[in-house]
């Protein structure tokens, strides 16, 4: 199964902070990620599809690059609505993977 | 507006089965594949099986053969998750996800807990 490695599993900032969350991929899976945000209690909800394109409704400011095996979710000016936990997944094959996810946390 | 909405978990004992099921609504229910996608307590995100919009073709995560089954009913909207010896550790929210490769529509989940 293709492993995802995304760092950092915790990261504190701060309203109006530019953050930007990695996932490194076990082998290459071109541009085959999706990006979610998931809040307590909630369902994930997907904000960024093969690797840069942004789901319909997504603000914005998320944006996401990369191909191969290094992926990136950027935030450019955090919001309040966005201390959350991000999750990258690959999609590349069956059995999709996902990272173990970031809690972004408010600083 | 695409909904999914789950059902059926609860509280089975350590080799008990359970069926799981997802109406679906809002989306041309055959066309897609759908995904189950679970998360144990206080844990990350977890892929679990998929089917195709067909039914034919299946797929599982390693630590589910043999004892989950994925289908589906095209006439009713609905895909299930048959799950069976369960064990402690398949303790977790089960959503159903459409698979769009990116899973782009979730259920809000429902709980299974495996417990003696």
């Amino acid at each position: 199964d293709i492993q995802m490695t995304q760092s950092p599993s915790t990261l504190s900032a701060s309203v109006g902070d530019r953050v930007t969350i990695t996932c490194r991929a076990s082998q290459s899976i071109s541009t085959w990620v999706a990006w979610y945000q998931q809040k307590t209690g909630k369902a994930p909800k997907l904000l960024i599809y093969k690797a840069s394109s942004l789901e319909s409704g997504a603000p914005s400011r998320f944006s996401g690059s990369g191909s191969g095996t290094e992926f990136t979710l950027t935030i450019s000016s955090l919001q309040p609505d966005d201390f959350a936990t991000y999750y990258c997944q690959q999609y590349h094959s069956y059995s999709y993977t996902f990272g173990q996810g970031t809690k972004l946390e408010i600083e | 507006e695409v909904q999914l909405l789950e059902s059926g978990g609860g509280l089975v004992q350590p080799g008990g089965s359970l069926r799981l099921s997802c109406v679906a609504s809002g989306f041309t229910f055959g066309t897609y594949a759908m995904s189950w996608v679970r998360q144990a307590p206080g844990k990350g995100l977890e892929w679990v099986s998929a089917i195709r919009g067909s039914g034919t073709i299946t797929f599982y995560t390693d630590s589910v053969k043999g004892r989950f089954i994925v289908s589906r009913d095209n006439s009713r909207s609905t895909v299930y998750l048959q799950m069976s010896d369960l064990r402690a550790e398949d303790t977790a929210v089960y959503y159903c996800a459409k698979d769009n490769n990116a899973l782009d529509y979730w259920g809000q989940g429902t709980l299974v807990t495996v417990s003696s």
